[in-house]
């Protein structure tokens, strides 16, 4: 089985400063890995993925995760962020084949401040 | 890119009753969608998967009896709510697995989320 933490609840930073948000994930078999972000009242939406590969993925609003297996980690990264980047973020595991389920962290709520 | 169509967004029922929720493929064929339930400032917790044509799998815990799904075809997967109580108040989350994707389990849609209040 899988399981996903995401110790931080609530990172707040100022705005054009860089963020970090930490993932820990603890699995027996290879995974994928996610994260997700969701805007108030409204679904998730995908915003990069680890498969295989590169262990830094990138999205193309600015968002990075680096894959560290030794470390079992999946952190989010943004050198500066933007106010608009305040929503909550999701890291996520699945199986890499099997039963294509996947197991969310509890989330890290981003406030940007002004 | 693919987008999975969620009604209603808000709903306020009564005790008792039944509360539908739809999830659509608009424009892909979802071989498998799951279904989610969010408590406020919580993550999501996957109650059950359903496939075309065949039952869903439901989660451990989760009351097969009381959250009825349905994936009648490769478009449509629908939950249902019965006899609802305000315990069931949550905000529920769909998402589709694209025919397309093959053996691949990555990737997947999402609705936009479902607001149950039941009072």
């Amino acid at each position: 089985a899988q399981s996903v933490t995401q110790l931080d609840s609530q990172v707040p930073v100022f705005e054009e400063a860089p963020v970090e948000l930490r993932c820990n994930y603890s699995s027996s078999v290879s995974v994928y890995l996610f994260w997700y972000v969701q805007y108030p009242n409204q679904g998730l939406q995908l915003l990069l993925k680890y498969l295989s590969g590169s262990t830094l993925v990138k999205s193309i609003n600015g968002f990075e995760a680096e894959f560290n297996k030794s470390q079992t980690s999946f952190h989010l990264r943004k050198p500066s962020v933007h106010i608009s980047d305040t929503a909550e973020y999701f890291c996520a595991v699945s199986e890499a084949s099997g039963t294509y389920k996947y197991i969310f962290g509890t989330g890290t709520r981003l406030k940007v401040l002004a | 890119g693919a987008v999975v169509s969620q009604h209603p967004s808000r709903v306020i029922c009564k005790s008792g009753t039944s509360v539908k929720i739809e999830c659509r493929s608009l424009d892909f064929q979802a071989t498998t969608m799951f279904w989610y339930r969010q408590f406020p400032k919580q993550s999501l917790m996957l109650m059950a998967t359903s496939n075309e044509g065949s039952k869903a799998t439901y989660e451990q815990g989760v009351e097969k009896d009381k959250f009825l799904i349905n994936h009648a075809s490769l478009t449509l997967s629908t939950l249902t709510v019965t006899s609802a109580h305000p315990e069931d108040s949550s905000f529920y989350i769909c998402s589709a697995r694209d025919r397309r994707q093959g053996a691949s389990n990555y990737g997947y849609t999402f609705g936009s989320g479902t607001r149950l209040t039941v009072v």
